[in-house]
């Protein structure tokens, strides 16, 4: 079956553009998550949804990241005026519940900012 | 493909050793750990899961501990083989549904 895919897999901004991330998630799950991923760290946690409804934005570094997931199914982050220090590997994941559960992780996509 | 874990503490086996990765967790309210294995260029990919109230679980090949007095997880994986090789991360759920991860352990398998 489809797991969790995203696009675009590579992604160069130049410094100030605005980039859209998007994540389509294994058919049917609740739950879905971005994280942030720096090289050579773990994922770091940035935003939550459950079906349409985003639950936890808590992780947002800035106010400069957006993410929507409007019929609770496809969702995209947003980075508007992206600067350096946004460049990472941006990470989707999809839960089947809205409990603790195992997470499916896509390829995420990575972002240069020049 | 990018690489996954350029300065992280690495372990290194020969192939058909077994292996032990350790992670220390941080909050003693989490309920819900899981192990995931990250090539590099790819998303994390489940590996196994232990709740709280339990503190071995057996998968193929691998077996987690959980050691909830002094916040420990190890992921032992049996037989080490070169498709092992890989960052491992553990993570842990804090209530918040979002997984905090660790900062993971890189594995080499030396033929």
């Amino acid at each position: 079956g489809a797991g969790v895919s995203q696009s675009p897999r590579y992604k160069v901004a130049k410094r100030g553009q605005d980039v859209a991330l998007r994540c389509d998630p294994i058919s049917g799950h609740v739950s879905l998550f971005w994280y942030q991923q720096a090289l050579g760290q773990g994922p770091e946690f940035l935003t939550y949804f459950q079906n349409e409804a985003q639950l936890d934005k808590s992780g947002l570094p800035s106010d400069r990241f957006f993410a929507e997931r409007p019929e609770g199914s496809v969702s995209t982050l947003k980075i508007q005026r992206t600067q350096q220090e946004d460049s990472a590997v941006y990470l989707c994941a999809s839960s089947p519940t809205g409990g603790p559960d195992e997470q499916y992780f896509g390829p995420g996509t990575r972002l240069t900012v020049t | 493909g990018e690489s996954v874990g350029l300065h992280l503490p690495t372990l290194s086996v020969q192939e058909g050793d077994n292996s032990i990765i350790n992670c220390a967790y941080s909050n003693s309210a989490s309920d819900y750990f899981i192990w995931y294995k990250q090539e590099s260029g790819k998303g994390p990919q489940f590996i196994i899961d232990i709740r709280s109230n339990m503190d071995k679980r057996q998968g193929q090949r691998v077996t987690v501990l959980l050691n909830k007095t002094v916040k420990h997880l190890s992921l032992q994986i049996a037989a080490t083989q070169p498709g092992d090789s890989a960052v491992y991360f553990c993570a842990e759920n804090t209530g918040r549904r979002a997984l905090t991860f660790g900062s993971g352990t890189r594995l080499q398998v030396q033929p």
